[in-house]
């Protein structure tokens, strides 16, 4: 079955540094969202880019998707100590009914 | 701005014991969704929930499992007979009534079961 997956990284930088994570898939999406998790918290929404989208933007954070590589990329810039968290990216399945495919998870800490 | 809840925030169960985890959606959402992530794992989905009919289900959701939406605000998933594997944070998440829309997730239920 389809499914996000992140390269399983853990990213640690200085504050101030940008951080880039990583998402491949294997089928057709009609999205693909990140979310970040802080250490055994809830999900939080990042950003939703679609299908036809190929670059999106939302304050520090800037999200690309390549459709014809089945990938997607996270950009975190100017990185602050409370970006410490999980970061995982979710697909949404072209023919499917809503059921998000998640990946592994990025761990980036960001070091003051 | 509205969000998902979930209640309890943790619980602890013998195994065998039924347990229901609570949700109360986005109010003005239509699609409901149950996922879980056990310990160093991905989260998992379970079952989607649209018009008081399950509209989707993993293998995961087997025959002890079951979600309900017993009023205008509460979604549940009750396990009828929980197991030790059953261990795991689950989170309920809600999206608006047309699909390709973003899923906002609940803080999540804290499954421990001895």
């Amino acid at each position: 079955s389809q499914q996000g997956e992140e390269d399983p990284q853990a990213l640690s930088i200085q504050e101030g540094e940008n951080a880039t994570m990583n998402c491949s898939y294997k089928t057709s999406i009609n999205n693909l969202q990140w979310y970040r998790q802080n250490s055994g918290r809830g999900l939080v929404h990042l950003i939703l880019i679609r299908s036809n989208e190929r670059e999106k933007h939302s304050g520090r954070l800037r999200v690309t998707l390549d459709t014809s590589k089945k990938s997607s990329s996270l950009l975190i810039t100017a990185s602050r100590a409370a970006d410490t968290a999980s970061y995982f990216c979710a697909t949404d399945l072209y023919y499917g009914n809503n059921r998000l495919a998640f990946g592994k998870g990025n761990q980036v800490v960001v070091i003051p | 701005e509205p969000e998902v809840t979930q209640t309890p925030s943790h619980q602890v169960t013998q195994m065998g014991q039924e347990v229901i985890l609570r949700c109360v959606p986005i109010s003005n959402h239509l699609y409901f969704y149950w996922y879980r992530q056990i310990l160093g794992q991905k989260v998992e989905f379970l079952v989607s929930f649209y018009n008081n009919e399950i509209s989707e289900k993993s293998e995961i959701f087997d025959d002890q499992f079951s979600v309900e939406r017993p009023d205008g605000s509460n979604f549940t998933l009750k396990i009828r007979s929980t197991k030790l594997e059953d261990s795991a944070m689950y989170f309920c998440a809600s999206s608006e009534d047309s699909h390709q829309e973003t899923q906002y997730f609940g803080p999540g239920t804290r499954l421990l079961v001895l």
